[in-house]
C-alpha cells in the first residue's frame, strides 16, 4: 500500500491565482482530513469529509473547496490564492468507527507571493 | 473554542528520558494522542490513550494521563538522537481532531 499520497510536493502560487492540491488513499478509508500547519502552530483543520459525496467544513475553510467523488481521493481547492494561504497542508485519512489512527501524507508546501 | 497547549522547545541528553507535556480544554474528549513529526514529513501516529485510563506504556513511551488537570504527558525513555522530532498532543471529540503547536525535542549527545 503507498498509504496516503500528496501532489505536489511544492508549489508557489501568483496572489489570485488557483490550484488544487490532490490527495488520494489507497486504504479504503471513509474519512479523510485537509489541514494547514503554519509555523509554531498544530494543525487547523479546514475541510473534512466521512465518506463519498459527503464534506464538511473545519476550522478554517474560508478561501478553500473541496469534493469527493470517490472514497480514494480528496482534492483541496484555492480559487484566489492569497499571502495568507501560505503553509503546508496535510491530508489524512483514517477508518470509520474503531480505527482512531489518522494516517497523514508527506505534506504539500504552498507559497503564495 | 478547543485549544490544546504545549510548550514549543524541549532539549535532552541522550540516555536521559524526556517528558513532553500538554494540556487540553475538553472535558468531552474521547481519544487523546501522541504524534510525531519529523522533518519533511507527516505525522505519524506513537500511541494514543482512551479517556478513561491513566496511564498507558509501550516499549520506551509511557503516557498519563490527569483527567482532573486535563494534563497529558509523554515520557520517553533513555532517549536516542532518533527521537529528535516534533511531537504533537492532540484531541478527538466526534470527528474533529484538535492540535497542539508541537515540541521540538532535541537531543544532545
Amino acid at each position: 500500500n503507498a498509504g496516503v499520497t500528496q501532489t505536489p510536493k511544492f508549489r508557489i502560487l501568483k496572489i489570485g491565482q488557483s490550484m488544487t492540491l490532490q490527495c488520494t488513499q489507497d486504504m479504503n478509508h471513509n474519512y479523510m482530513y485537509w489541514y494547514r500547519q503554519d509555523p509554531g502552530m498544530g494543525l487547523k483543520l479546514i475541510y473534512y469529509s466521512v465518506g463519498a459525496g459527503i464534506t464538511d467544513k473545519g476550522e478554517v475553510p474560508n478561501g478553500y473547496n473541496v469534493s469527493r467523488s470517490t472514497t480514494e481521493d480528496f482534492p483541496l481547492r484555492l480559487e484566489l490564492a492569497a499571502p495568507s494561504q501560505t503553509s503546508v497542508y496535510f491530508c489524512a485519512s483514517r477508518e470509520e468507527g474503531g480505527g482512531y489512527e489518522q494516517y497523514f501524507g508527506p505534506g504539500t508546501r504552498l507559497t503564495v507571493t | 473554542g478547543e485549544d490544546v497547549e504545549q510548550s514549543l522547545f524541549l532539549s535532552v541528553r541522550e540516555g536521559d528520558s524526556s517528558v513532553i507535556n500538554c494540556t487540553y480544554t475538553d472535558s468531552s474528549s474521547t481519544y487523546l494522542y501522541w504524534y510525531k513529526q519529523e522533518p519533511g514529513a507527516g505525522l505519524q501516529l506513537l500511541t494514543y490513550i482512551f479517556s478513561n485510563m491513566d496511564m498507558k506504556q509501550d516499549q520506551r513511551l509511557t503516557v498519563l494521563l490527569n483527567k482532573k488537570d486535563k494534563h497529558l504527558s509523554l515520557r520517553i525513555a533513555d532517549t536516542q538522537t532518533g527521537d529528535s522530532a516534533i511531537y504533537f498532543c492532540a484531541e478527538s471529540y466526534g470527528q474533529n481532531f484538535v492540535f497542539g503547536p508541537g515540541t521540538r525535542l532535541s537531543v544532545l549527545p
